[in-house]
């Protein structure tokens, strides 16, 4: 198999205060993770990729300091949302790829939702 | 960067009804998935298919990378199929998401 798991699966704060979401692959060892976000009844829009031992690359937009991301090991990364406002509400699903030459498929993680009043 | 549309937007079927859900992509890819997001939001990886045709079960898929577009088909449908489907393409480890077609199915 291929689990993703997350924590926690629904999380509610205060403005301002920071927020950790951890991802881990349970059955495999993942180089390489993704974070993504997720608006009500919309895409999943791809926030950075996450590769064991160096930093994160982010995409256009998604502020680094705001989405502080670390890979720490093979099986987990964690994205802690820095000072959350409520429009930093959203779901967060992170992906992993399970290392296997040119295979790019990703496997998911149930996601978290984030409620920041 | 590469573009990846889906239609339809949403679909309504009786259960038992077949149905079939396109994705076209803008550009050559090799990284193709289709994806059903559930009520709790899990996406469950349906088939990882960058070419070719695939089959498991009541779904199959077929990507024609030449012409740029993905089908994924869904036979005898039942209401435990409703939810989003996605459809992500891309180069290497980056994949573009689609919007998705949402899929009622009526019992």
């Amino acid at each position: 198999g291929a689990v993703v798991s997350q924590h926690p699966s629904r999380v509610i704060c205060k403005s301002g205060t920071s927020v950790k979401i951890e991802c881990r692959s349970l059955d495999f060892q993942a180089t390489t993770m993704f974070w993504y976000r997720q608006f009500p009844k919309k895409s999943l829009m791809l926030m950075a990729t996450s590769n064991e031992g160096s930093k994160a690359t982010y995409e256009q937009g998604v502020e680094k300091d705001k989405f502080l991301i670390n890979h720490a090991s093979l099986t987990l990364s964690t994205l802690t949302v820095t000072s959350a406002h409520p429009e930093d509400s959203s779901f967060y699903i992170c992906s992993a790829r399970r290392p296997s030459g040119s295979r790019y498929e990703q496997f998911f993680g149930p996601g978290t939702r984030l409620t920041v009043l | 960067g590469i573009q990846v549309e889906q239609s339809p937007p949403d679909l309504i079927l009786q259960e038992g009804a077949n149905s079939t859900l396109r994705c076209n992509f803008s550009d050559s890819v090799n990284n193709l998935q289709w994806f059903h997001q559930n009520p709790w939001g899990q996406l469950i990886n349906l088939f990882y298919i960058p070419s070719g045709t695939k089959q498991n079960g009541r779904l199959s898929a077929t990507t024609v990378a030449t012409e740029r577009y993905s089908l994924l088909y869904i036979s005898s449908s039942q209401t435990t199929d409703s939810g989003v489907y996605f459809c992500a393409a891309g180069r290497d480890d980056k994949i573009i998401f689609g919007k998705g077609t949402r899929l009622h199915i009526l019992p």
